[in-house]
């Protein structure tokens, strides 16, 4: 098992510019998460998945966006990438209280 | 008054130490008590689960809740150098109040 995949690793943008990053999980989890980590400010919960064809704002929601394309994938979406963007993201998968966290995608934004 | 406060360290603890980790909530809707253990450039990964007030060991670790105090701490015995990294704490009180602490840097030197 893989576990949570994410895709890119790295990624550099301008601002303005859009991107995906996307999150596969194969454990059968129902639920998925997107976070943040950033400098002495731990992780924060951007969007989550509680069941295939929902999705739910967390902390720190603007800016983004999410689909969850089916039970296995859970995308994030930045629109018009702006520098404050500039940061570590991880996926997480859960099929209970537990979260199985992916290896991250560091993004930075010029 | 912060949700969750953790003391970000760094701390440094010579091999064979005892460490002491420790966080307070102030949320008495959260549930469920996680620590996870980063190493540096890697995703979180679970190292204690609980949900109910006492101690949980598992191998040299040792999880301890005092909901009535909103105290939770996580022990390691007989540290090693390979315990070298972040440890963060997560409170979950459903699928939309999961809050991490900032994380505390742990060094165990040689």
């Amino acid at each position: 098992n893989a576990g949570v995949t994410q895709t890119p690793k790295f990624q550099v943008l301008k601002t303005g510019q859009s991107m995906t990053l996307q999150c596969a999980q194969d454990m059968n989890h129902n639920s998925m998460y997107w976070y943040r980590q950033d400098p002495g400010m731990g992780l924060r919960l951007i969007y989550y998945s509680a069941s295939e064809g929902t999705t739910d704002k967390g902390e720190v929601p603007n800016g983004y966006n999410v689909s969850r394309l089916n039970k296995r994938e859970f995308s994030l979406r930045l629109e018009s990438a702006a520098p404050s963007q500039t940061s570590v993201y991880f996926c997480a998968s859960s099929g209970g209280n537990e979260q199985f966290f992916g290896p991250g995608t560091r993004l930075t934004v010029l | 008054q912060k949700e969750v406060e953790q003391d970000p360290g760094p701390l440094s603890v010579p091999e064979g130490a005892i460490v002491s980790l420790n966080c307070t909530y102030s949320n008495s809707a959260f549930q469920y008590f996680m620590w996870y253990r980063q190493y540096s450039r890697k995703g979180p990964e679970l190292l204690m689960y609980t949900y109910s007030s006492g101690n949980k060991e598992d191998g040299r670790f040792t999880a301890q809740v005092d909901k009535s105090s909103k105290y939770i701490s996580l022990f390691i015995r007989d540290s090693q150098p390979s315990d070298s990294a972040t440890y963060l704490c997560l409170f979950s009180g459903g699928y939309n109040k999961l809050i991490f602490g900032a994380g505390t840097r742990l060094a165990v030197h040689p």
